[in-house]
């Protein structure tokens, strides 16, 4: 059980085009879900937290207009990159919480979406 | 704040025993975790822990001293499929996750 799905898992992309990234849990109900961003040889960092059926709380530095999450139901958040540059180019990441197993500490991760912006 | 420590990289040998150590500060505690990331993939869950002590899975085990703000992942009869970077990630107050940088092992044959 507590699997999360991402998709897509690769794309390649022109500067100026917008990419959705979809992650699903696909055996449980997921009341958050978080996004993060992987580069080369760094940790993960955390962008934001999606909450199902509410607006998405960014960390500092992240902007919300150029990344637009939408969680609109227990199993499905959508990141959407607007206006893609080369400098987005990186690996993103979801990860779910599940909301039944009466616990806060255990996120289930996707398996990431490499996204190179050209 | 919060702040994070582990080495950046190890070197081991198969078949033995290395531990990866965390240290870390927060004002707020909700656990600490060990995930497991091969290179171009996702982090998997490899342990948690929240009270003091040792915690033992398989060939893993995880310690924790919430008074000295420091963890350990301890590898035992390492495989080679165990070349990856294992990241500390500390749950804080809001039950967001703060990750280290995380550390690459390396086995060697």
């Amino acid at each position: 059980g507590a699997v999360v799905s991402q998709h897509p898992s690769w794309v390649i992309c022109k500067s100026g085009t917008s990419v959705k990234i979809e992650c699903r849990s696909l055996d449980f109900q997921a009341t958050t879900m978080f996004w993060y961003r992987q580069f080369p040889k760094q940790s993960l960092m955390l962008m934001a937290t999606s909450n199902e059926g509410s607006k998405a709380t960014y960390e500092q530095g992240v902007e919300k207009d150029k990344f637009l999450i939408n969680h609109a139901s227990l199993t499905l958040s959508t990141l959407t990159v607007t206006s893609a540059h080369p400098e987005d180019s990186s690996f993103y990441i979801c990860s779910a919480r599940d909301r039944w197993r009466g616990t806060m500490e255990t996120q289930y991760f996707g398996p990431g979406t490499r996204l190179l912006v050209l | 704040g919060q702040n994070i420590d582990q080495p950046t990289e190890m070197t081991a040998t198969e078949g033995a025993i290395v531990q990866i150590n965390c240290t870390y500060q927060t004002s707020g505690f909700n656990g600490l975790f060990w995930y497991q990331q091969h290179a171009g993939e996702a982090p998997t869950f490899l342990s948690y822990n929240v009270l003091d002590g040792l915690e033992e899975k398989g060939r893993f085990s995880s310690f924790l001293s919430r008074s000295k703000g420091y963890s350990y992942l301890l590898l035992k009869e390492l495989q080679m499929k165990d070349s990856a970077s294992y990241l500390c990630a500390l749950m804080d107050s809001n039950y967001q996750l703060i990750w280290g940088a995380g550390t690459k092992l390396i086995i060697k044959p």
